[in-house]
């Protein structure tokens, strides 16, 4: 049963620390979707890879989020430094690429920043 | 960029009766519909999509149609059961090749009362 899986699950963490969260896409899934789920603003897409290329970033903000890609099963998203109005669940997503639309979720990770 | 909304934000029926949630979109050049069910705890799950070149697409208890000349879709969920219970989030994308960013409506919340 191919899945995307996410670590942390949870995260709590205080106010100017660094937070890594990692996905793994699902094998030979291609396109990675970030997203962040908040109460107030419902899903929002923060960035985008093919072939561990960033396509879109246009929805995370620059001076503290970072994306990454650094192999074919592996993504990270880092934020430096964390401030409370990060606190969210953040989601990976996996898609096939080849023109298949359909984005397959993991289970999320939960940060809190106190 | 696209906009989606969806209504209404929350919704309870009885078990045995019939659920729809409906989504307007506003680029008239999206032709890729996805219907999301995320239960507690847990990543999106897609449960039924719809392409632009269809009316509607019927999958057991679950169907969707889509109305291109209203720029608006339903979810229609017959014959309720309590597991139906969770969050459902339309979407909708421009489904070319390497833009397949999703646009996603703010959830809908159904709670089927036993």
């Amino acid at each position: 049963d191919a899945r995307v899986t996410q670590t942390p699950r949870d995260k709590v963490t205080e106010m100017g620390q660094e937070v890594t969260m990692r996905c793994q896409p699902i094998l030979g899934h291609n396109t990675v979707f970030w997203y962040r789920q908040t109460m107030m603003q419902g899903l929002e897409l923060l960035a985008y890879f093919r072939n561990r290329a960033p396509l879109d970033d246009s929805g995370m903000p620059k001076d503290r989020f970072s994306a990454e890609m650094p192999d074919a099963t592996l993504a990270t998203l880092k934020i430096q430094p964390s401030e409370p109005r990060d606190s969210a669940v953040y989601f990976c997503a996996s898609g096939t690429g080849r023109g298949e639309e359909t984005q397959y979720f993991g289970p999320g990770t939960r940060l809190l920043v106190l | 960029g696209e906009n989606v909304e969806q209504h209404p934000s929350t919704l309870s029926v009885q078990e045995g009766d019939s659920a729809v949630i409906k989504c307007t979109y506003s680029d008239s050049a999206s032709n890729y519909f996805p219907w999301y069910k995320q239960e507690l705890g847990k990543g999106p799950q897609l449960i039924i999509d719809i392409r632009s070149n269809v009316g509607e697409k019927k999958d057991q208890r679950i169907a969707v149609t889509l109305n291109k000349t209203a720029k608006h879709f339903s979810l229609h969920i017959t014959e309720t059961q309590p597991e139906d219970s969770a969050v459902y989030f339309c979407a909708a994308s421009k489904a070319d090749f390497g833009n397949e960013k999703l646009t996603f409506g703010t959830g809908t919340r159904l709670t089927i009362i036993p």
